[in-house]
């Protein structure tokens, strides 16, 4: 059964960069989308970015300018960088396992991550 | 702003039937998928594509899709489906993925 595993710093600074790493384990890394996710406190959830085995990378508009997400193949980890954090970047980040494809008969996608880690919480106070 | 819109809040009795709906223009191309997310939890998905349920949920839940609209069903809610539940998918260009703004479920 695939695991999630995932440490990263708690407690930043304005203006520090957040750095998180997610480990995989139990399961192949090849063939899907490895997500980045967060949420503030009381609020929903926000897709980050996601990366695949080959380094190709896709991020939230929103956050573009400051994130970079990195894999490790040869650990099964992947890693979130977050640069020049603010009180607004203070969320639980969880990452997590995609799969997307076609569905039978062609016409319709499906998307869905289907393995979370447990979350790790991101405090940014000066 | 979310591409996927929710109704923020859901009440429904127990034993009865709810329905949580999920509208976005990329819908019409993608099935969504529905996270059960208890508070201090993870989520945890409980419908994906057209109506599939992951090892170890209830058959109560299920899932459909009309146009842009995708709907989460659970039948004879019970007590233990108090959460919040989001859906997610793509979005139109199919480069980034989306989550709706979430749903409470209280379970009367």
């Amino acid at each position: 059964q695939v695991q999630l595993q995932q440490w990263g710093a708690g407690l930043l600074k304005p203006s520090e960069t957040l750095s998180l790493t997610c480990a995989v384990y139990g399961g192949s890394f090849s063939g899907y989308y490895w997500s980045w996710i967060r949420q503030p406190p009381g609020k929903g959830l926000e897709w980050i970015g996601e990366i695949n085995h080959s380094g190709s990378t896709n991020y939230n508009p929103s956050l573009k300018s400051r994130v970079t997400i990195s894999v490790d193949t040869s650990k099964n980890q992947f890693s979130l960088k977050l640069s020049s954090v603010t009180a607004a970047d203070t969320a639980v980040y969880y990452c997590a396992r995609g799969s997307s494809a076609v569905a039978a008969g062609g016409s319709y996608y499906y998307y869905y991550m289907d393995v979370w880690g447990k979350g790790t919480t991101v405090t940014v106070s000066s | 702003s979310s591409e996927l819109t929710q109704d923020p809040a859901v009440s429904v009795a127990l034993g009865q039937t709810v329905r949580i709906t999920c509208q976005g223009d990329s819908l019409r191309s993608y099935y969504a998928s529905w996270y059960q997310q208890k508070p201090g939890q993870a989520p945890v998905l409980v419908i994906y594509g057209k109506n599939n349920r992951p090892s170890g949920i209830p058959d109560r839940f299920s899932g459909s899709s009309s146009g842009n609209t995708a709907s989460l069903t659970i039948t004879g809610a019970q007590a233990e489906d108090e959460a919040d539940y989001y859906c997610n998918s793509r979005d139109s260009s199919g480069n980034h993925a989306v989550f709706g703004g979430g749903t409470q479920l209280t379970v009367l």
